[in-house]
């Protein structure tokens, strides 16, 4: 069935480095990728998404290109805050199609210091 | 924009209890979702629903169950809650006919079963 891998944390980096997290799908079709992240305390939100190949997500400083040849979606920022600190979600569009149904990778804890 | 309300923060319940996770969004969304988070496990799909009184299951429906008998609203129950069912509870909503349509979550119910 489907799946998305990404890379394991926590990620630990000091304010103002590049950031990349790793994300790997497997999926039948051609699905949408999407980024979520969770801040402390809250629900996930929306961070960028692509719905074809070579399509480039952006949002907040934040970028991901998807890339159907790697089957990645890795998330990438040039410049880290402490405010991006939180839990970033790699997800896929799962074969429920219309339904709306997305399938999660384990979440990266990314932890960014003064 | 669009708000998912989840009615509880926390609860604490006791082994054998029935539980009622209520949660509303108020975008007229006719798909709606819960999912189960766990470190190390990311998100898993226990329930979704595409329309009023309809349910669909998910990855891990096993000891849950689901109601939705207006479309601004999907509760989660446990019927006999277990201690394997403490976890964080996530709602999530999202239009249909879009498979590109990405989910709005609520803030989280953290269930801890004694």
């Amino acid at each position: 069935g489907d799946s998305v891998t990404q890379m394991e944390g926590p990620v630990t980096l000091s304010e103002e480095a590049f950031l990349t997290i790793n994300c790997t799908y497997t999926a039948t079709g051609y699905p949408s990728l999407f980024w979520y992240v969770q801040y402390p305390g809250e629900g996930l939100q929306l961070l960028l998404k692509a719905t074809k190949a070579d399509d480039k997500g952006s949002n907040k400083g934040f970028e991901a290109t998807y890339r159907k040849e790697t089957t990645s979606f890795h998330l990438e920022k040039g410049s880290v805050q402490v405010s991006d600190s939180a839990v970033y979600f790699c997800a896929l569009s799962g074969n429920r199609g219309s339904q709306g149904n997305l399938i999660f990778g384990k979440g990266t804890k990314l932890s960014v210091k003064p | 924009d669009v708000k998912v309300t989840q009615s509880s923060r926390y609860l604490v319940k006791r082994t054998g209890e029935k539980v009622f996770l209520e949660c509303v969004q108020d975008m007229d969304h006719e798909n709606m979702f819960w999912y189960r988070q766990d470190p190390g496990l990311g998100l898993r799909l226990i329930y979704f629903s595409y329309d009023v009184k309809m349910k669909e299951k998910g990855d891990i429906p096993e000891g849950y169950s689901v109601s939705r008998e207006k479309k601004e609203r999907f509760s989660l129950i446990l019927e006999s809650a277990s201690t394997n069912q403490t976890s964080m509870y996530l709602c999530a909503s999202s239009l249909q006919g879009s498979y590109n349509s990405p989910l709005h979550f609520g803030n989280g119910t953290r269930l801890t079963v004694t």
